[in-house]
Protein backbone atom coordinates (compact mmCIF):
# COMPACT_ATOMS: atom_id res chain seq x y z
CA UNK A 1 0.00 0.00 0.00
CA UNK A 2 1.81 2.82 -1.57
CA UNK A 3 1.91 6.27 1.30
CA UNK A 4 0.95 9.43 0.67
CA UNK A 5 2.22 10.97 -2.68
CA UNK A 6 2.93 14.30 -2.88
CA UNK A 7 4.71 16.06 -6.52
CA UNK A 8 6.34 17.86 -6.91
CA UNK A 9 9.05 17.13 -4.34
CA UNK A 10 11.01 20.30 -5.19
CA UNK A 11 9.31 23.21 -7.21
CA UNK A 12 10.53 26.97 -8.09
CA UNK A 13 8.64 29.37 -9.33
CA UNK A 14 9.21 33.06 -9.98
CA UNK A 15 7.65 35.79 -8.16
CA UNK A 16 3.80 36.32 -9.35
CA UNK A 17 3.87 33.16 -10.82
CA UNK A 18 1.29 30.02 -9.81
CA UNK A 19 2.22 26.70 -7.62
CA UNK A 20 0.14 23.90 -8.07
CA UNK A 21 0.79 21.15 -5.35
CA UNK A 22 -0.50 17.16 -5.57
CA UNK A 23 -1.30 14.93 -2.69
CA UNK A 24 -2.49 11.43 -3.77
CA UNK A 25 -4.13 10.11 -0.14
CA UNK A 26 -3.18 6.54 0.88
CA UNK A 27 -5.48 4.06 -0.74
CA UNK A 28 -8.77 4.13 1.22
CA UNK A 29 -8.22 7.56 2.76
CA UNK A 30 -10.41 10.06 2.16
CA UNK A 31 -9.57 12.74 4.47
CA UNK A 32 -6.65 15.44 3.39
CA UNK A 33 -4.88 18.15 5.43
CA UNK A 34 -2.17 20.70 4.42
CA UNK A 35 0.24 21.87 6.23
CA UNK A 36 3.37 24.42 5.86
CA UNK A 37 6.51 24.61 7.49
CA UNK A 38 8.39 28.01 7.14
CA UNK A 39 12.35 26.89 7.98
CA UNK A 40 13.24 26.55 11.48
CA UNK A 41 8.76 26.38 12.33
CA UNK A 42 7.17 23.85 13.05
CA UNK A 43 4.10 22.44 11.03
CA UNK A 44 0.56 24.94 10.76
CA UNK A 45 -2.34 23.40 9.62
CA UNK A 46 -3.69 24.99 6.44
CA UNK A 47 -7.04 23.51 5.40
CA UNK A 48 -8.49 20.37 5.98
CA UNK A 49 -10.58 18.63 2.89
CA UNK A 50 -13.17 15.43 2.25
CA UNK A 51 -14.06 14.64 -1.34
CA UNK A 52 -15.30 17.31 -3.08
CA UNK A 53 -15.90 19.55 0.38
CA UNK A 54 -13.66 21.88 2.50
CA UNK A 55 -14.38 20.87 6.25
CA UNK A 56 -12.00 23.16 7.51
CA UNK A 57 -10.10 26.54 5.99
CA UNK A 58 -9.14 27.95 8.89
CA UNK A 59 -5.49 28.05 8.39
CA UNK A 60 -5.06 29.04 5.16
CA UNK A 61 -4.49 32.70 4.03
CA UNK A 62 -7.27 34.78 3.19
CA UNK A 63 -6.13 35.33 -0.61
CA UNK A 64 -3.92 33.89 -3.48
CA UNK A 65 -4.16 30.06 -1.91
CA UNK A 66 -7.14 27.38 -2.17
CA UNK A 67 -7.84 24.02 -2.19
CA UNK A 68 -9.37 21.17 -3.54
CA UNK A 69 -10.05 17.69 -2.88
CA UNK A 70 -12.35 16.41 -6.64
CA UNK A 71 -14.35 13.16 -6.48
CA UNK A 72 -11.87 11.93 -8.76
CA UNK A 73 -7.66 12.73 -9.02
CA UNK A 74 -5.23 14.26 -6.58
CA UNK A 75 -6.03 17.30 -4.09
CA UNK A 76 -4.62 20.30 -5.46
CA UNK A 77 -3.14 23.10 -3.09
CA UNK A 78 -3.17 26.57 -5.57
CA UNK A 79 -1.20 29.56 -4.92
CA UNK A 80 -1.70 32.17 -6.95
CA UNK A 81 0.60 35.08 -7.83
CA UNK A 82 3.49 33.29 -5.44
CA UNK A 83 5.74 36.03 -3.43
CA UNK A 84 9.26 35.51 -1.40
CA UNK A 85 7.10 34.63 1.74
CA UNK A 86 5.23 31.61 0.29
CA UNK A 87 9.05 29.71 0.41
CA UNK A 88 8.78 26.80 2.29
CA UNK A 89 7.93 22.93 2.90
CA UNK A 90 4.11 22.34 2.11
CA UNK A 91 3.06 18.54 3.65
CA UNK A 92 -0.26 16.56 2.99
CA UNK A 93 -1.68 14.36 5.59
CA UNK A 94 -4.69 11.57 5.17
CA UNK A 95 -6.35 9.29 6.90
CA UNK A 96 -9.25 7.51 6.39
CA UNK A 97 -12.71 7.87 6.58
CA UNK A 98 -14.73 6.12 9.52
CA UNK A 99 -11.88 5.17 11.54
CA UNK A 100 -12.47 6.82 15.19
CA UNK A 101 -8.83 7.62 16.49
CA UNK A 102 -6.76 7.18 13.97
CA UNK A 103 -3.74 8.98 13.20
CA UNK A 104 -2.40 11.46 9.74
CA UNK A 105 -0.16 9.79 7.71
CA UNK A 106 2.42 12.74 5.99
CA UNK A 107 3.80 12.84 2.81
CA UNK A 108 7.40 13.56 1.81
CA UNK A 109 6.19 17.19 1.24
CA UNK A 110 6.69 19.73 -1.57
CA UNK A 111 9.65 22.05 -1.04
CA UNK A 112 8.88 25.13 -2.86
CA UNK A 113 10.85 27.97 -3.42
CA UNK A 114 10.37 31.37 -4.71
CA UNK A 115 13.22 32.74 -6.61
CA UNK B 1 -5.51 28.49 22.66
CA UNK B 2 -4.61 25.34 22.27
CA UNK B 3 -0.91 25.32 21.67
CA UNK B 4 2.03 23.26 22.27
CA UNK B 5 5.52 23.98 23.66
CA UNK B 6 8.45 22.11 23.14
CA UNK B 7 11.40 24.31 25.36
CA UNK B 8 14.51 23.10 24.06
CA UNK B 9 15.04 23.61 20.50
CA UNK B 10 18.23 22.11 20.49
CA UNK B 11 19.46 18.65 22.11
CA UNK B 12 22.96 17.04 21.48
CA UNK B 13 23.29 13.92 23.46
CA UNK B 14 26.39 11.19 23.07
CA UNK B 15 25.52 7.90 21.52
CA UNK B 16 24.25 5.10 23.90
CA UNK B 17 23.11 8.15 26.24
CA UNK B 18 19.96 8.54 27.51
CA UNK B 19 17.38 10.94 25.89
CA UNK B 20 14.41 13.21 26.92
CA UNK B 21 12.59 15.57 24.90
CA UNK B 22 10.02 17.52 26.87
CA UNK B 23 6.50 19.01 25.49
CA UNK B 24 3.97 20.73 27.44
CA UNK B 25 0.39 21.45 25.89
CA UNK B 26 -2.60 23.84 26.13
CA UNK B 27 -6.06 22.23 26.12
CA UNK B 28 -9.12 22.73 27.13
CA UNK B 29 -10.23 19.23 26.86
CA UNK B 30 -8.49 15.47 26.85
CA UNK B 31 -5.80 16.07 24.28
CA UNK B 32 -4.69 13.38 21.75
CA UNK B 33 -0.70 13.29 21.67
CA UNK B 34 1.31 12.81 18.85
CA UNK B 35 5.25 12.54 18.69
CA UNK B 36 6.64 12.41 15.27
CA UNK B 37 10.05 12.63 13.51
CA UNK B 38 11.68 14.06 10.64
CA UNK B 39 14.87 13.72 8.85
CA UNK B 40 16.31 16.19 6.65
CA UNK B 41 13.95 16.89 3.54
CA UNK B 42 11.55 14.29 4.58
CA UNK B 43 8.01 14.03 5.73
CA UNK B 44 6.91 13.52 9.27
CA UNK B 45 6.65 9.78 10.39
CA UNK B 46 4.92 8.98 13.28
CA UNK B 47 6.31 7.63 16.62
CA UNK B 48 4.07 7.37 18.76
CA UNK B 49 0.73 8.31 20.45
CA UNK B 50 -1.87 8.57 23.10
CA UNK B 51 -5.35 8.67 23.16
CA UNK B 52 -6.39 7.30 26.52
CA UNK B 53 -5.94 4.08 28.83
CA UNK B 54 -2.18 3.33 29.71
CA UNK B 55 -0.08 6.78 30.20
CA UNK B 56 2.89 5.23 29.54
CA UNK B 57 2.91 4.81 25.44
CA UNK B 58 5.75 2.72 23.95
CA UNK B 59 6.28 3.42 20.07
CA UNK B 60 8.95 2.58 17.45
CA UNK B 61 12.58 2.74 17.31
CA UNK B 62 12.64 1.88 21.21
CA UNK B 63 10.81 5.41 22.23
CA UNK B 64 8.53 5.81 24.81
CA UNK B 65 6.41 9.15 25.95
CA UNK B 66 4.25 9.18 29.13
CA UNK B 67 1.20 11.40 29.10
CA UNK B 68 1.04 13.58 33.27
CA UNK B 69 -2.01 15.38 32.79
CA UNK B 70 -1.10 17.26 36.38
CA UNK B 71 1.72 18.64 34.46
CA UNK B 72 0.20 19.28 30.82
CA UNK B 73 3.11 16.99 29.48
CA UNK B 74 4.20 14.44 27.04
CA UNK B 75 7.30 14.07 27.41
CA UNK B 76 9.83 11.46 24.77
CA UNK B 77 12.25 9.49 25.97
CA UNK B 78 14.97 6.62 24.67
CA UNK B 79 17.48 4.81 27.32
CA UNK B 80 19.96 4.40 24.47
CA UNK B 81 20.36 6.95 21.76
CA UNK B 82 21.67 5.77 18.38
CA UNK B 83 23.35 7.72 15.82
CA UNK B 84 20.47 7.62 13.24
CA UNK B 85 18.08 8.84 16.20
CA UNK B 86 19.53 12.59 14.84
CA UNK B 87 16.55 14.01 13.21
CA UNK B 88 13.86 16.60 14.50
CA UNK B 89 11.38 15.83 16.65
CA UNK B 90 7.62 17.52 17.13
CA UNK B 91 5.66 17.09 19.76
CA UNK B 92 1.62 17.44 18.33
CA UNK B 93 -1.65 17.75 20.35
CA UNK B 94 -4.90 16.95 18.35
CA UNK B 95 -8.93 17.04 19.10
CA UNK B 96 -10.63 14.08 20.66
CA UNK B 97 -12.38 11.88 18.36
CA UNK B 98 -12.67 11.50 14.44
CA UNK B 99 -9.68 11.71 12.47
CA UNK B 100 -6.75 13.10 13.75
CA UNK B 101 -5.15 15.25 10.62
CA UNK B 102 -6.11 19.02 12.17
CA UNK B 103 -3.12 19.11 14.67
CA UNK B 104 -0.98 21.83 16.71
CA UNK B 105 2.59 21.60 16.13
CA UNK B 106 5.52 22.62 18.76
CA UNK B 107 8.20 24.34 16.93
CA UNK B 108 10.47 21.41 17.16
CA UNK B 109 13.77 19.46 18.73
CA UNK B 110 16.23 18.89 17.04
CA UNK B 111 18.62 16.33 17.99
CA UNK B 112 22.54 15.61 17.48
CA UNK B 113 24.14 12.56 18.60
CA UNK B 114 27.82 12.81 19.08
CA UNK B 115 29.86 9.67 18.38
Amino acid sequence: NAGVMQNPRHLVRRRGQEARLRCSPMKGHSHVYWYRQLPEEGLKFMVYLQKENIIDESGMPKERFSAEFPKEGPSILRIQQVVRGDSAAYFCASSPLGQVNTEAFFGQGTRLTVV
Amino acid sequence: AQSVTQPDIHITVSEGASLELRCNYSYGATPYLFWYVQSPGQGLQLLLKYFSGDTLVQGIKGFEAEFKRSQSSFNLRKPSVHWSDAAEYFCAVGSGGGSQGNLIFGKGTKLSVKP
